[in-house]
């Protein structure tokens, strides 16, 4: 397909690790994405992952990327409820592509 | 502090009136983009600019206006024409460099738009 995909929701309870999901489309991609959009705010990056890299970790994020498949993966460990939100992957070829958002509600 | 500010963050419009909607940055981002918000829908891009006196039509951009005439700045107009105003606006700036922006996208807060 041609957009980038994502699972529109993910329920964790807090202390467990999240995991979102992320299919982009352009095998080209140079730069990937991560950005958490609280309530009524703009969006904030989390981080960013360059394309000839298959991890990174920052803190309680860590990304994986797998090219091959076009897949980009965020967990987060020891998911606290300020976690909630909604979390986009974009991917930058020629251009910047967003998901629809992943909505994350971490229940206590 | 640096940042990308949005206003108002809230915006009423009755049918048939244009609105603009303000967006200013103090990044000295080269690059700056509007993009409309609905639920469960992502981001989809209105308007962008690359450069002083400069933009390109995105995804959606029938029903709106922008101008760049500083770099600062970059206000979107809801015109009369656009059917379905009701949504999320959100301004982001970028850096250039070699025309891949690093380091992302910096947003604004938004502007929710509501037609009344």
């Amino acid at each position: 397909g041609e957009d980038v995909e994502q699972s529109l929701f993910l329920s964790v309870r807090e202390g467990d690790s999240s995991v979102i999901n992320c299919t982009y489309t352009d095998s080209s991609s140079t730069y990937l994405y991560w950005y958490k959009q609280e309530p009524g705010a703009g969006l904030q990056l989390l981080t960013y992952i360059f394309s000839n890299m298959d991890m990174k970790q920052d803190q309680r994020l860590t990304v994986l990327l797998n090219k091959k498949d076009k897949h980009l993966s965020l967990r987060i460990a020891d998911t606290q409820t300020g976690d909630s939100a909604i979390y986009f992957c974009a991917e930058y070829g020629n251009d910047m592509r967003f998901g629809a958002g992943t909505r994350l509600t971490v229940k206590p | 502090d640096g940042g990308i500010t949005q206003s108002p963050k809230y915006l009423f419009r009755k049918e048939g009136q244009n609105v603009t909607l303000s967006c200013e940055q103090n990044l000295n981002h080269d690059a700056m983009y509007w993009y409309r918000q609905d639920p469960g829908q992502g981001l989809r891009l209105i308007y962008y600019s690359q450069i002083v006196n400069d933009f390109q039509k995105g995804d959606i951009a029938e029903g709106y206006s922008v101008s760049r005439e500083k770099k600062e700045s970059f206000p979107l107009t809801v015109t009369s024409a656009q059917k379905n105003p009701t949504a999320f606006y959100l301004c982001a700036s970028s850096t250039q460099g070699q025309g891949v922006p690093y380091y992302g996208y910096t947003f604004g807060s938004g502007t929710r738009l509501t037609v009344v």
